[in-house]
């Protein structure tokens, strides 16, 4: 079975700081990939995936992926955060011999907290 | 066009009992699936439905059971509720079943089993 791993737990950063959020998977076959973002009081919104093609994937609100299989990594960045962006990020990935395209392996989550 | 929409937001029920949640998905959205979060276990597929039939189900007890309508709106039910189930509980809907169609989620049912 696969696993997502976010090693980064809770991350504070300063406006105008640049992001990386780390995400791992554990899965040698094909994969669909995602990042979720969850801000404060809201429903979880899908903030950029990854099905095939160009590796590096743009999402909403300035985010970023690069897709590195060698290293089964699919990072999320932001050259420069807002305090609009403090929420909870989820990478999640969707093995295709799942069977089911909607049975995502989500990881623990990183709360992001940027201050003013 | 509305969202997933979960009612009820919050439910508080005893050790044993059972509990049902319903989802309604986007208009015109025919898959849905549920997944449960908890502080310690994350987010955890529990099942889809698509066209009335379950597609595919997560490690969960049979305790654990769902149905969708012509409709396709879901429900989710719980029998012989233990405290470990106390998590909220997520909907999520989606056009279609390809890899292309992205998940919509709800608010959540928030369980407390007590």
């Amino acid at each position: 079975a696969q696993s997502v791993s976010q090693h980064n737990h809770h991350v504070i950063l300063s406006e105008a700081a640049s992001l990386e959020l780390g995400c791992n998977y554990s899965y040698g076959g094909t994969v669909n990939l995602f990042w979720y973002v969850q801000y404060p009081g809201q429903h979880l919104q899908l903030l950029l995936k990854y099905f095939s093609g160009d590796p590096l994937v743009k999402g909403i609100k300035g985010f970023e992926a690069e897709f590195i299989k060698s290293k089964f990594s699919f990072n999320l960045r932001k050259p420069s955060v807002q305090w609009s962006d403090t929420a909870e990020y989820f990478c999640a990935v969707n093995a295709i011999s799942s069977g089911s395209a909607r049975q995502l392996t989500f990881g623990s989550g990183t709360q992001l907290t940027v201050l003013p | 066009k509305a969202g997933v929409t979960q009612t009820p937001r919050y439910l508080i029920k005893t050790r044993g009992q059972q509990v049902t949640l319903s989802c309604s998905p986007i208009s015109g959205h025919r898959s849905v699936s549920w997944y449960q979060q908890t502080p310690g276990q994350g987010l955890q597929f529990l099942f889809e439905y698509f066209s009335e039939t379950q597609r595919n189900k997560g490690n969960f007890p049979g305790r654990f059971s769902g149905r969708q309508f012509s409709n396709s709106r879901s429900e989710m039910n719980v029998s012989t509720l233990e405290l470990g189930d106390s998590a909220l509980y997520l909907c999520a809907s989606s056009p279609g079943t390809a890899s292309g169609s992205p998940l919509h989620f709800g608010n959540g049912t928030r369980l407390t089993v007590t």
